[in-house]
C-alpha cells in the first residue's frame, strides 16, 4: 500500500527567508503524480504544484518549487522568498494513476510558521 | 456562482440521525470526491465518483453512502451518524483522473 509521511509537524522560517518541507512516500507504482496542498486558516484547500512522477525536471510556480527525488522516494518543498501569506498547513499527496483504480493518499501535514 | 459548493458549512447532529451532506460543482467535471478531515491523519477518502452513476469506495467508506444521479452534484449521507463521524468534510472535483483536485470550502460536523 502506499504512503505519505511528512516528518515535519511544524516549521517556521523568517519573512524573506527560504524553507523546505519535506515528504517522503512508499510506492511500487511507476505512474502516478505528486502534489502540495496548502491549507490556510480558513480551511480551503488549495493546489500549491503538482510533479508528474515520469518527468525529471522538478516543477516550479514562481517562489514555490520541488526537489524531486524518484529513487529516493522523496519530494520536498521549497518556498523561497517567505510571505506572511503563505502562513498555512501544508499537504503532501500522491495520487496513483495505475488504470482501474483510484488512490489518493495525503500525508499529515506541515504547519509553517512565518515569522515578521 | 462558478466553483463548487458545500452545504451546510456547519452541522450539529445527534448519534443516530441520518445527515446528508451536500456538494455542488458548476464545471460538469467527470469526478468528484469526498474527504474527511482529522487531527493526526490529513484527509483520507471516503467516496469517489468517475461519472453520474459510477461511485466507488475510497479508504475510510464505512458508515457513508453516496448518489449520484447528476454529474454536478454529489451528496454524502451518514445514515447513523455516530461520534466518531465528527470531522471537517470536504467535497473536491476533477476534470479527469490526472488532474488535481478542485477543493469545495468544507462542512465542519459534529456528532453528539
Amino acid at each position: 500500500a502506499q504512503t505519505v509521511t511528512q516528518s515535519q509537524p511544524e516549521m517556521s522560517v523568517q519573512e524573506a527567508e527560504t524553507v523546505t518541507l519535506s515528504c517522503t512516500y512508499d510506492t511500487s507504482e511507476s505512474d502516478y503524480y505528486l502534489f502540495w496542498y496548502k491549507q490556510p486558516p480558513s480551511r480551503q484547500m488549495i493546489l500549491v504544484i503538482r510533479q508528474e512522477a515520469y518527468k525529471q525536471q522538478n516543477a516550479t510556480e514562481n517562489r514555490f518549487s520541488v526537489n524531486f527525488q524518484k529513487a529516493a522516494k522523496s519530494f520536498s518543498l521549497k518556498i523561497s522568498d517567505s510571505q506572511l501569506g503563505d502562513a498555512a498547513m501544508y499537504f503532501c499527496a500522491y495520487r496513483s494513476l495505475t488504470r482501474g483504480t483510484y488512490k489518493y493518499i495525503f500525508g499529515t501535514g506541515t504547519r509553517l510558521k512565518v515569522l515578521a | 456562482d462558478a466553483g463548487i459548493t458545500q452545504s451546510p458549512r456547519y452541522k450539529i447532529t445527534e448519534t443516530g440521525r441520518q445527515v446528508t451532506l451536500m456538494c455542488h460543482q458548476t464545471w460538469s467535471h467527470s469526478y468528484m470526491f469526498w474527504y474527511r478531515q482529522d487531527l493526526g491523519h490529513g484527509l483520507r477518502l471516503i467516496y469517489y465518483s468517475a461519472a453520474a452513476d459510477i461511485t466507488d469506495k475510497g479508504e475510510v467508506p464505512d458508515g457513508y453512502v453516496v448518489s449520484r444521479s447528476k454529474t454536478e452534484n454529489f451528496p454524502l449521507t451518514l445514515e447513523s451518524a455516530t461520534r466518531s463521524q465528527t470531522s471537517v468534510y470536504f467535497c473536491a472535483s476533477s476534470e479527469s483522473s490526472r488532474g488535481h483536485d478542485f477543493f469545495g470550502p468544507g462542512t465542519r460536523l459534529l456528532v453528539l
